[in-house]
């Protein structure tokens, strides 16, 4: 069975400060995706960026990057020039290729300190 | 466009009693899930639909829980015979289809009292 694990429950940074969110999973699968979801105390997760499993460049979207190794099975999240509006709970997910269903990691509470 | 809406926002019960909790797709989003994300157990699957295909029920914890989509539209999550480890936020996301980015509605917070 495939798992994620996310081994920082919580996690700190100072605004305009670079922070990375970790993120381990376990498949025996060749075609998966992996995802970084937020969620805000208003509780709608909210995609912040995907990797396709096939890819060998790492994702980017804007001040979100990821840092994927396959062999290793990490995925982690970086976040550049933190801002208040960042703080809030991060998954990360797997999703085998032929299916919808996600399987979320436990999460880490991002707080941004001004 | 309108998003993945869900009623009610809260639920409180009384344990044994049974509820209905609802989604609303995104208009024209074939693929539609369930998932349930409480304190003890994290972020948990319970049920996708997609199009008219069987439904892959795999996540759900025990007979008392059951979904139905409508029409290929709305869906309802019934729980039956509640109990208070049933608490927990219902998440209901849809996606134009099962392999494309899955859009969450705010949830449904439900109590068993």
């Amino acid at each position: 069975a495939q798992t994620v694990t996310q081994s920082q429950p919580e996690m700190s940074v100072q605004e305009a400060e670079t922070v990375t969110l970790s993120c381990t999973y376990d498949t025996s699968e060749s075609d998966y995706y992996l995802f970084w979801y937020k969620q805000p105390p208003s509780r709608q997760m909210i995609l912040v960026i995907r990797q396709e499993a096939y890819k060998q460049q790492n994702a980017t979207e804007n001040r979100f990057s990821v840092n994927f190794q396959k062999a290793a099975k990490s995925f982690s999240l970086k976040i550049s020039d933190s801002q208040l509006g960042d703080a809030a709970m991060y998954f990360c997910a797997y999703r085998r290729g032929n299916t919808g269903k996600l399987i979320f990691g436990q999460g880490t509470t991002l707080q941004v300190k001004p | 466009g309108a998003g993945v809406s869900q009623s009610p926002s809260n639920k409180v019960t009384e344990k044994g009693k049974d509820v209905e909790l609802r989604c609303d797709p995104i208009s024209g989003h074939t693929a539609l899930y369930w998932y349930r994300q409480s304190l003890g157990q994290g972020l948990e699957f319970l049920i996708y639909f997609q199009g008219n295909s069987a439904p892959d029920k795999s996540g759900l914890p025990s007979d008392r829980f059951s979904a139905e989509r409508t029409g290929g539209s709305v869906s309802t999550l019934t729980i039956q015979r509640t109990q208070q480890e049933d608490s927990a936020v219902y998440l209901c996301a849809s996606s134009s289809r099962q392999n494309n980015e899955q859009f969450f509605g705010p949830g449904t917070r439900l109590t068993v009292l």
